[in-house]
């Protein structure tokens, strides 16, 4: 079981480049998320999803998009980075949509220089 | 929205010393409060929460206290050991995971 993988745990792009970011889980999860972690700032929301086929905008969603194709995978993609998205980007998922715990990805340290 | 605010930023202990961090939200319709604990370049993981009808809760060495009318929440860790330095988060669930908000976090060092 090995709970919420992403890849890749790290990358480094030039500015304007595109990439995407995958985050599968095999806990039969309904909720997944993408967070940002920058420094003094604690994890915030890009964008979520309830459900497979369905995705909606968090805190930061501005130059990110998602995709929920398949229940057990949420994909985060970067259609042209900008170094303001350098930062440690975070991936979960949880069985409902509140009061419950969330599993988190070990992380994908992006740089975009 | 929900603001959540976690103090102090930093905090440095003898083993064997408590800690306590401490978390205020300003919407009262919150209802989950949950704490995580991230390592050093390892993931977030839970490690205490509490629901907003209990007013403590406790796990061993660890426990979470609630004041909702003060609309703040704390973590207590007695009998500090230095494998619980590392970052703590709290969170704020105001309905629904989507709206869960992570205070800035903590940055505990056990001094041996």
């Amino acid at each position: 079981n090995a709970g919420v993988t992403q890849t890749p745990k790290f990358r480094v792009l030039k500015t304007g480049q595109s990439m995407t970011l995958l985050c599968a889980q095999d806990m039969n999860h309904e909720y997944m998320y993408w967070y940002r972690q920058d420094p003094g700032m604690g994890l915030r929301l890009i964008h979520y999803s309830v459900g497979e086929g369905t995705t909606a905008k968090g805190e930061v969603p501005d130059g990110y998009n998602v995709s929920r194709l398949k229940k057990q995978n949420f994909l985060l993609g970067l259609e042209s980075a900008a170094p303001s998205q350098t930062s440690v980007y975070f991936c979960a998922s949880s069985w409902a949509g509140g009061n419950t715990e969330a599993f988190f990805g070990q992380g994908t340290r992006l740089t975009v220089v | 929205g929900e603001n959540v605010e976690q103090h102090p930023s930093t905090l440095s202990v003898q083993e064997g010393d408590s800690a306590v961090i401490k978390c205020t939200y300003s919407d009262s319709a919150s209802n989950y409060f949950p704490w995580y604990k991230q390592e050093l370049g390892k993931r977030p993981q839970l490690i205490i929460d509490i629901r907003s009808n209990v007013g403590e809760k406790k796990d061993q060495r660890i426990a979470v206290t609630l004041n909702k009318t003060a609309k703040h929440f704390s973590l207590h860790i007695t009998e500090t050991q230095p494998e619980d330095s590392a970052v703590y988060f709290c969170a704020v669930d105001s309905g629904g995971y989507q709206k869960v908000t992570f205070g800035t976090g903590t940055k505990l060092q056990v001094i041996p």
